[in-house]
């Protein structure tokens, strides 16, 4: 079965500090995809980022960066010098290659980004 | 592209009551998807059309639920005799297949059961 932990329930910092959010998946898939969703207070998630497992190269899109590693079934995302509009919940998510797109989300974390 | 729209916003009723939602998803996206959230949790997946043929129930879709969506356009979920287990965020969902692509959520309808 699939099954994704984010460890972290809630962070909090202060702006412009760099923040890592854990992601930590498991599968039996050798081929899967893993996302990265934010969840703002308004409620509608928002895509992130989408990795195939075949493609460990780390990805950076502005002052968001997210780091894959196969080794230890992690896939981290990092946010550089925050900002109070970052604050959300995120959410790590799971998919198979395959047929239907049924994520398989994490419990979340919650980012608060303080002035 | 007018995103995801969900309808109502929010629901409440009574426990035994049937309750009825709407999702229209992106016109061209032929995948539509439901999710539920509760508090506190990731959203877990309940079932997927693709075009109006529903393909994939989870087993959190008890008897009492029930989506269709006739023309392959805008789907519809239906809960009869509502519990108090039922208050929930449900989450629309759509994408173009048939590659993976990502999923563009709507604003979710929120169901309290008293």
């Amino acid at each position: 079965a699939q099954k994704v932990t984010q460890a972290q329930t809630e962070i909090s910092v202060v702006e412009k500090e760099d923040v890592t959010l854990d992601c930590v998946y498991e599968t039996r898939d050798t081929t899967y995809y893993l996302f990265w969703y934010k969840q703002p207070p308004s409620g509608e998630l928002v895509f992130l980022i989408r990795r195939n497992s075949f493609d460990e190269q780390n990805e950076i899109s502005g002052r968001y960066s997210w780091n894959f590693q196969k080794s230890t079934s992690s896939f981290n995302f990092t946010i550089t010098a925050s900002q109070v509009v970052d604050s959300a919940v995120y959410f790590c998510a799971l998919s198979e290659a395959g047929g239907a797109q049924k994520l398989v989300f994490g419990q979340g974390t919650r980012l608060t980004i303080n002035p | 592209d007018t995103g995801v729209s969900q309808n109502p916003r929010h629901k409440i009723t009574k426990r035994g009551q049937n309750v009825t939602f709407r999702c229209d998803p992106i016109s061209e996206h032929n995948r539509l998807y439901w999710y539920r959230q509760t508090l506190g949790q990731g959203p877990e997946f309940l079932t997927y059309f693709q075009n109006e043929a529903q393909l994939e129930k989870s087993r959190l879709l008890s008897d009492r639920f029930s989506a269709e969506r006739p023309k392959g356009s805008f789907s519809t979920l239906e809960i009869q005799r509502t519990e108090q287990g039922d208050s929930a965020m449900y989450l629309c969902a759509s994408s173009l297949g048939p590659a993976v692509s990502p999923l563009h959520f709507g604003n979710g309808t929120r169901l309290t059961v008293t």
